[in-house]
């Protein structure tokens, strides 16, 4: 089955800095690559994803990028803020609504 | 984006008895519902996946007769932990996507689940 490392488990930084979380994956299969936020005690939100057909995303200060041949993708956050601070998983599928395999998750404190 | 709704967020139990966890789509058809399981500071453990109507799929190494799920409808889904015992204490979540209009999974807000 898929397997998907996440790292780093932690990260800290300054307010204002870059953020950058890496994953990889095993299923040459897989084709969507969510990425969640998941705070204290809730459930994981959705916060950007791309599939196999695109290199690159953006969305306001987030951005995931992904290279198939090498079976990696990463979450960008420029400009952190406080606010930010929280689990960041990724996760790996067949497909948009099939089941996901999650990486390990990182927890990222952005420190005012 | 579309809700998904679980309930109860906090349930504490005796050992031995049951304890039902819902997840309903507020907004869409949930054609098919996910049950994960997260431990403290780990991540996502798919469980079992459901399709409306049809039995559940459990993952290996879940017992289908301990996490019994029902989904009988296009908006409920139900997670039964029967005979609860203190190590199915966890944080569980729900999601569900329609899969007639191909969309993603939406997340519950997880049920945090103590067996005393």
């Amino acid at each position: 089955g898929e397997n998907v490392e996440q790292h780093p488990s932690t990260l800290s930084v300054q307010e204002g800095d870059s953020a950058v979380i890496k994953c990889t994956y095993s299923d040459s299969a897989s084709n969507y690559f969510p990425w969640y936020k998941q705070e204290l005690g809730k459930g994981p939100q959705l916060i950007i994803d791309i599939r196999s057909n695109v290199g690159e995303k953006k969305d306001q200060r987030i951005a995931v990028t992904l290279n198939k041949t090498a079976k990696h993708f990463s979450l960008h956050i420029t400009e952190t803020q406080p606010e930010d601070s929280a689990v960041y998983f990724c996760a790996a599928s067949m497909g948009a609504g099939n089941k996901l395999t999650f990486g390990g998750g990182t927890r990222v404190l952005v420190k005012p | 984006g579309a809700v998904v709704s679980q309930h109860p967020s906090r349930v504490i139990c005796k050992s031995g008895t049951s304890v039902k966890i819902e997840c309903r789509s507020l907004d869409f058809q949930a054609t098919t519902m996910f049950w994960y399981r997260q431990f403290p500071k780990k991540s996502l453990m798919l469980m079992a996946t459901s399709n409306e109507g049809s039995k559940a799929t459990y993952e290996q190494g879940v017992e289908k007769d301990k996490f019994l799920i029902n989904h009988a409808s296009l908006t409920l889904s139900t997670l039964t932990v029967t005979s609860a015992h203190p190590e199915d204490s966890s944080f569980y979540i729900c999601s569900a996507r329609d899969r007639v209009q191909n969309t993603e999974a939406f997340f519950g807000q997880g049920t945090r689940l103590t067996v005393v």
